[in-house]
């Protein structure tokens, strides 16, 4: 199968820097996205890794490790407005084509 | 303007009465996926299309039946909806073998009474 696994929920501080993990099956694996998606709106498109290494874009990085078949998406400096969820989504070849696997999400609650 | 468009956004139905959720793209986008997205379990596949009439079954299609006649448009139809069905929908396109970063619709909440 083709599993891509997150926490389920994390809290974090006003300010603060938060991790949020995902690691996933490493067969096929051509890249991985990370989404932001606030509550009955629709995913918005945050970063993507296709080779080993940070990403960093503002306030928030995303790491790479295809070797491990880890990610991690790093949020700096946290503001009330990032309480979101956030898919990590990878890139499997599967039946002769490149298909996305979203994970479940992670639900980010940040507090004063 | 760059956008995903679906309608309706929010249907009320009855088992059995068949629907249709309208998806279009105005990127020229090849590829269009349709998501359902339930709660402890994310965004779950199931149709895609590749471009005009191909398409393939995602991980959940059982169901669901889609077409895909010109590139922009990609509907989702639902011959027979039973209340399982209820759920969040989002229509999503992308490039393709060059991109396949995702551009999603604004969703469509469905229940199915």
């Amino acid at each position: 199968g083709q599993n891509i696994d997150q926490p389920t929920e994390m809290t974090a501080t006003e300010g603060a820097i938060v991790q949020i993990n995902c690691t996933y099956q490493t067969s096929g694996f051509n890249g991985l996205f990370w989404y932001q998606q606030h509550a009955g709106e629709a995913p918005t498109f945050l970063s993507y890794n296709v080779l080993d290494g940070l990403e960093e874009k503002g306030r928030f990085s995303s790491f790479l490790s295809r070797s491990k078949g880890y990610s991690y998406l790093l949020l700096k400096e946290l503001q009330m407005k990032d309480s979101a969820s956030y898919l990590c989504a990878a890139i499997m070849f599967s039946g002769g084509y490149n298909k996305l696997i979203f994970g479940a999400g992670t639900r980010l609650a940040v507090h004063p | 303007e760059a956008q995903v468009t679906q309608n309706p956004r929010y249907l009320i139905t009855v088992t059995g009465k068949k629907l249709t959720v309208t998806c279009s793209q105005n990127m020229n986008h090849e590829y269009m996926s349709w998501y359902r997205q339930d709660p402890g379990l994310g965004l779950r596949q199931i149709y895609y299309s590749m471009n005009v009439e191909v398409t393939d079954k995602g991980d959940v299609p059982e169901g669901y039946k889609v077409s895909r006649k010109e590139k922009r448009n990609f509907p989702l139809i639902l011959e027979s909806p039973s209340p399982n069905q209820t759920s969040l929908y989002f229509c999503a396109s992308s490039l393709g073998d060059s991109s396949y970063e995702q551009y999603f619709g604004p969703g469509t909440r469905l229940t199915v009474t």
